[in-house]
């Protein structure tokens, strides 16, 4: 079955330390996006990617970090320099000529 | 950076009643979605429309581009409608969404 897995489901950070968020698709799509969601609130675009080797910043980049050396993969590092990480984190897909979005099941990452 | 409104915030209804949600933008889009996102967190696209009128079952989506603003209809509803669902929109075509707030429903048996 072609889709989008993230892991893990759940995440625990502790102070001071990287975590890195696992995004992988089997759909051959081109484009790949990273999104947080805050409780009750709507999804804000962390970093994408359009291609291999490529991606941009999105309207809440600080503190995030990603790499695209596959085209199957878009990992996400949240970083200390994050000082709010709690939330609920999805990874999406695109391409294929189809202009939908497809998303992973998210991970969320809670604060120790 | 684009603006991405959604009403009503809260929705509760009886199963079996219809519904409509609204979706207004502030600038001229070449994308837009609708997405259901269930209970335990997963987003399922419904509807690609970033103009016109398509249906799907029970759900229906009327994009009216000029004007700025998007509606999805749920006739019928089910328990199983409940959950939040925003629309996003893309402003150059670059695959790169601006998603609303969401309008959370709640539909009783």
């Amino acid at each position: 079955d072609g889709g989008i897995t993230q892991s893990p489901k759940y995440l625990f950070r502790k102070e001071g330390q990287n975590v890195t968020l696992s995004c992988e698709q089997n759909l051959n799509h081109d484009a790949m996006y990273w999104y947080r969601q805050d409780p009750g609130q709507g999804l804000r675009l962390i970093y994408y990617s359009q291609i291999v080797n490529d991606f941009q910043k999105g309207d809440i980049a600080e503190g995030y970090s990603v790499s695209r050396e596959k085209k199957e993969s878009f990992p996400l590092t949240v970083t200390s320099a994050q000082k709010n990480p709690t939330a609920f984190y999805l990874c999406a897909s695109t391409g294929g000529g189809e202009e939908t979005q497809y998303f992973g099941p998210g991970t969320r990452l809670l604060v120790l | 950076g684009i603006q991405v409104e959604q009403s009503p915030p809260d929705l509760i209804l009886q199963e079996g009643a219809n519904s409509t949600l609204r979706c207004n933008f502030s600038d001229s889009v070449n994308n837009l979605q609708w997405f259901h996102q269930n209970p335990w967190g997963q987003l399922i696209n419904l509807f690609y429309i970033p103009s016109g009128t398509k249906q799907n079952g029970r759900l229906s989506a009327t994009t009216v581009a000029t004007e700025r603003y998007s509606l999805l209809y749920i006739s019928s509803s089910q328990t199983t409608d409940s959950g939040v669902y925003f629309c996003a929109v893309d402003l150059y075509n670059f695959n790169k969404f601006y998603f609303g707030s969401g309008t959370k429903l709640n539909v009783k048996p």
